[in-house]
């Protein structure tokens, strides 16, 4: 079975300030990893994804994420967050193959204050 | 640009009755998914369908069915409503090997 752990529940950070949002999985088989951003009333939109290929996927607007297959991690990071970056970072994995069944993580609550 | 559309974004019901939430995607996706968001608990699936007609059960179906006559329209019906089932309920479309698509979400109120 495959699970996803969100090791903070919430992280404050200031205006401009790096943060880093870890996640780690666990899986018997190859997978696919994925972050999903949330904003208030909002449904889930596609941050980045790990299909195969580069360990180092980015996204539009300045986060990236890093697949570490030893450490079985899928930690999230951004150098310089904005005001507008506030949401709620969920993290997913699926197995290569089948239907594409996302299991997610509980959730990390990013708060950026000025 | 994808479009995953639910039918509600607030509902409220009573305890003992038949609910039905719609979700409609207009990209001809193959799979559909319906999850439901607790705080701190993250989305747990409660079912998918991967083709017209065809369903399987998620992590959480006890209490769901659900319903696929077309490819674009997947429903999500609470048989008997129950308190427990007050929730932010999310629907999700893809295709194979490809990332999931979300409505914005129904927030149901059991009462």
């Amino acid at each position: 079975a495959q699970s996803v752990t969100q090791l903070d529940s919430q992280v404050p950070v200031f205006e401009e300030a790096p943060v880093e949002l870890r996640c780690n999985y666990s899986s018997s088989v190859s997978v696919y990893l994925f972050w999903y951003v949330q904003y208030p009333n909002q449904g889930l939109q596609l941050l980045l994804k790990y299909l195969s290929g580069s360990t180092l996927v980015e996204s539009i607007n300045g986060f990236e994420a890093e697949f570490n297959k030893s450490q079985t991690s899928f930690h999230l990071r951004k150098p310089s967050v904005h005001i507008s970056d506030t949401a709620e970072y969920f993290c997913a994995v699926s197995s290569s193959g089948g239907y594409n069944k996302l299991i997610f993580g509980a959730g990390t609550r990013l708060a950026v204050h000025p | 640009d994808v479009k995953v559309t639910q039918s509600s974004r607030y509902l409220v019901k009573r305890t003992g009755e038949k609910v039905f939430l719609e979700c409609v995607q207009d990209m001809d996706h193959e799979n559909m998914f319906w999850y439901r968001q607790d705080p701190g608990l993250g989305l747990r699936l409660i079912y998918f369908s991967y083709d017209v007609k065809m369903k399987e059960k998620g992590d959480i179906p006890e209490g769901y069915s659900v319903s696929r006559e077309k490819k674009e329209r997947f429903s999500l019906i609470l048989e008997s409503a129950s308190t427990n089932q007050t929730s932010m309920y999310l629907c999700a479309s893809s295709n194979p090997g490809q990332p999931q698509h979300f409505g914005d979400g129904t927030r149901l109120s059991i009462l």
